[in-house]
């Protein structure tokens, strides 16, 4: 069965630092994978999003990603947060021939000064 | 870009209450989902449907059900609420894979806040 595991459920990190958000996926094939934020009272955005080819996927607002497939990761990475950042973080996969989308339990992230 | 309009952003309702929950696409997408977010349980799957009349029970469908009868509007149904759906819902919807348009993305509304008392 389909499961994303976030092992982070909050992360505190300071303005202008840098930051690495975990995901791990257990389907034994190549998944599609996908970064979702949800800034508070709005829906999910996507930020990036992984189907094949090159490992390193860029997205909006300055966010990356890295598939793994020996560690069966998909960490997000941003090189310098920004106050704006603070959200909740959902990480998902699905696979081919199934539509179902299978989300992660989400990090919240909070930014301090 | 494509849209997705989620007609109630919170709702307030009774035990025992007929509660509908409507979402409306404008891409003219295949493709609907209904999930139901909850602190620490991240989004969970109700329902789906592939196309008019043709729906999919998701992870949790127990207590829920769906109407499809245009593309593009997908409706989730309480028969009767109870406390325990209390919860954020929320609608997304895709096109086929491999098309151009959405191509295995969801799209999500804003969200629609349910509380039943």
């Amino acid at each position: 069965a389909q499961s994303v595991t976030q092992p982070d459920i909050h992360i505190t990190v300071s303005e202008g630092a840098s930051l690495e958000l975990r995901c791990n996926y257990s389907y034994g094939a190549t998944p599609y994978l996908f970064w979702y934020v949800q800034s508070p009272g709005q829906g999910l955005q996507l930020l990036l999003k992984y189907f094949s080819g090159d490992t390193l996927v860029q997205g909006i607002k300055g966010f990356e990603a890295e598939f793994k497939r020996s560690q069966s990761s998909f960490n997000l990475r941003k090189p310098s947060v920004h106050w704006s950042d603070a959200a909740e973080y959902f990480c998902a996969e699905r696979y081919f021939g199934n539509e179902k989308l299978t989300f992660g339990t989400g990090t919240r992230l909070t930014i301090i000064p | 870009d494509v849209k997705v309009t989620q007609s109630s952003r919170y709702l307030v309702k009774r035990t025992g209450e007929k509660v509908f929950l409507e979402c409306v696409q404008d891409m003219d997408h295949e493709n609907m989902f209904w999930y139901r977010q909850d602190p620490g349980l991240g989004l969970r799957l109700i329902y789906f449907s592939y196309d008019v009349k043709m729906k999919e029970k998701g992870d949790i469908p127990e207590g829920y059900s769906v109407s499809r009868e245009k593309k593009e509007r997908f409706s989730l149904i309480l028969e009767s609420a109870s406390t325990n759906q209390t919860s954020m819902y929320l609608c997304a919807s895709k096109g086929p894979t491999g098309s151009s348009s959405g191509a295995n993305v969801l799209t999500f509304g804003a969200g629609s806040r349910l509380t039943v008392l």
